[in-house]
């Protein structure tokens, strides 16, 4: 069964100090791998996507990688702004379509 | 402004009363999805639409009936509401299944008592 694991659950971190989140999976076949920012009471908000190992994509403080098994969410100098819900989601195929299944998300607080 | 919206954004039902979350894109995907949000749980699939026209399964269907009203529009039914689909309820939609790309509405909250 394919299977998104998150951690941590929660990161605490003060404002400046950088971190990573973990994003690691078990499919067949990776058809790419997706990250989500989900601030409280809203619904997700795209981030990025990645297709391959050795791929990196970056938005402001944000910078996400790939390998074979994992993925990486890392985030330089953070900012009280960026304590949010940061959900991952991996392809896997179901009804003859390949629907994403989201991991239980790492929630991060950034204290100023 | 463009996007995915839901309606209601919060409910609540008495159990085994049924009601409808409606949504609606104007951004002409052409797919369109039910998720459901419980602590701990992550997000979780119920039906979703392809194409206008389909409706297929997803990972927790049982309780649930969908109809793609148009191209637009994709509505969640409820026949006789539970206490366990006390959730928090996600429209979204993308250009096509492939595209994980998806636009989230802000969510309804359904609370069955």
């Amino acid at each position: 069964e394919d299977q998104v694991t998150q951690s941590p659950e929660a990161l605490r971190l003060q404002e400046g100090e950088s971190s990573s989140l973990n994003c690691s999976y078990t499919v067949s076949g990776l058809r790419g791998l997706f990250w989500y920012r989900q601030d409280p009471g809203k619904g997700p908000e795209f981030l990025f996507t990645l297709y391959s190992a050795g791929e990196e994509k970056e938005k402001e403080r944000l910078k996400a990688t790939l390998t074979k098994k994992e993925s990486f969410l890392h985030i330089t100098a953070p900012k009280p702004e960026d304590s949010a819900t940061y959900l991952c989601a991996v392809p896997s195929e179901g009804g003859g379509s390949y629907i994403p299944t989201f991991g239980r998300g790492t929630s991060l607080i950034v204290h100023p | 402004n463009a996007g995915v919206t839901q309606t209601p954004k919060f409910q609540v039902l008495k159990t085994g009363q049924s009601m409808t979350l409606q949504c609606a894109q104007d951004m002409n995907h052409n797919s369109m999805y039910w998720y459901r949000q419980d602590p701990g749980m992550g997000l979780r699939l119920i039906y979703y639409s392809a194409s206008e026209g389909t409706t297929d399964k997803g990972e927790v269907p049982n309780g649930y009936n969908v109809s793609r009203l148009n191209k637009r529009e994709f509505s969640l039914r409820l026949e006789s509401a539970a206490p366990s689909q006390t959730s928090v309820y996600f429209c979204a939609s993308s250009f096509d299944p492939g595209n994980y790309g998806y636009t989230f509405g802000s969510g309804t909250r359904l609370t069955v008592v």
